[in-house]
């Protein structure tokens, strides 16, 4: 079993949708949690963390529920340049811990 | 422009020779990472250095040897030991709890 999975789409939905992301993993000693945006050929780029309380950052909403040991991102009103792979990341220990990264969920948006 | 720099972005190699690929960075950060990415799958940790002239393996390293003598530089080495060594390759830098990743250098093995 993969330590972070996530699904691997593609996801293929039209502008102005809302679209959800899941992600689990499997070490509950996983710390810190973050998605990641990763365009074609390009390198990841953070877009957000992700807190216990839940984080909102425009049309982006991370949750984390620890119990379920599960990740999740929602995009609001989707636009054409959401269109990328959205990576979910788990880390172990504190700031010196291990990234593990899942495998990525591709998003298209279309017109 | 405070960043991190990989060089060159593409890079073709014949079998059998060993290739080093570049990574500089200069926001001041003690910790930095060296990934792989293959087709369709997610990251994987080649190495990692928290500090300079000390690294350790990540969960990929057998192939690969790396050099941290300056804060600012982490050097990989592709010998001719990986078997499989075409794939898209990432280095990291962080500071604190979130890691920031340079352009990336794609590898092919001709």
């Amino acid at each position: 079993r993969k330590e972070v999975e996530q699904d691997p789409g593609p996801f293929n939905v039209p502008e102005g949708a809302t679209v959800a992301f899941n992600c689990t993993y499997s070490n509950s000693a996983s710390q810190s949690f973050f998605w990641y945006r990763q365009d074609c050929r390009k390198e990841p780029k953070l877009l957000m963390s992700v807190y216990s309380s839940g984080n909102e950052d425009g049309r982006f909403t991370a949750q984390l529920n620890r119990a379920s040991q599960y990740i999740s991102l929602l995009i609001r009103d989707s636009k054409l340049s959401d269109s990328a792979t959205y990576l979910c990341v788990a880390r172990t220990g504190n700031q010196g811990g291990k990234l593990i990264f899942g495998q990525g969920t591709e998003l298209s948006v279309k017109p | 422009d405070g960043g991190i720099t990989q060089s060159p972005k593409y890079l073709f190699r014949k079998e059998g020779q060993n290739v080093t690929l570049s990574c500089e960075q200069n926001l001041n950060h003690d910790a930095m990472y060296w990934y792989r990415q293959d087709p369709g799958q997610g990251l994987r940790l080649i190495y990692y250095s928290q500090i300079v002239n000390d690294f350790q393996k990540g969960d990929i390293a057998e192939g690969y040897s790396v050099s941290r003598e300056k804060k600012e530089s982490f050097p990989l080495t592709v010998t001719s030991a990986q078997k499989n060594p075409t794939a898209f390759y990432l280095c990291a830098s962080s500071k604190e709890r979130t890691q920031y990743f340079g352009p990336g250098t794609r590898l092919t093995v001709l």
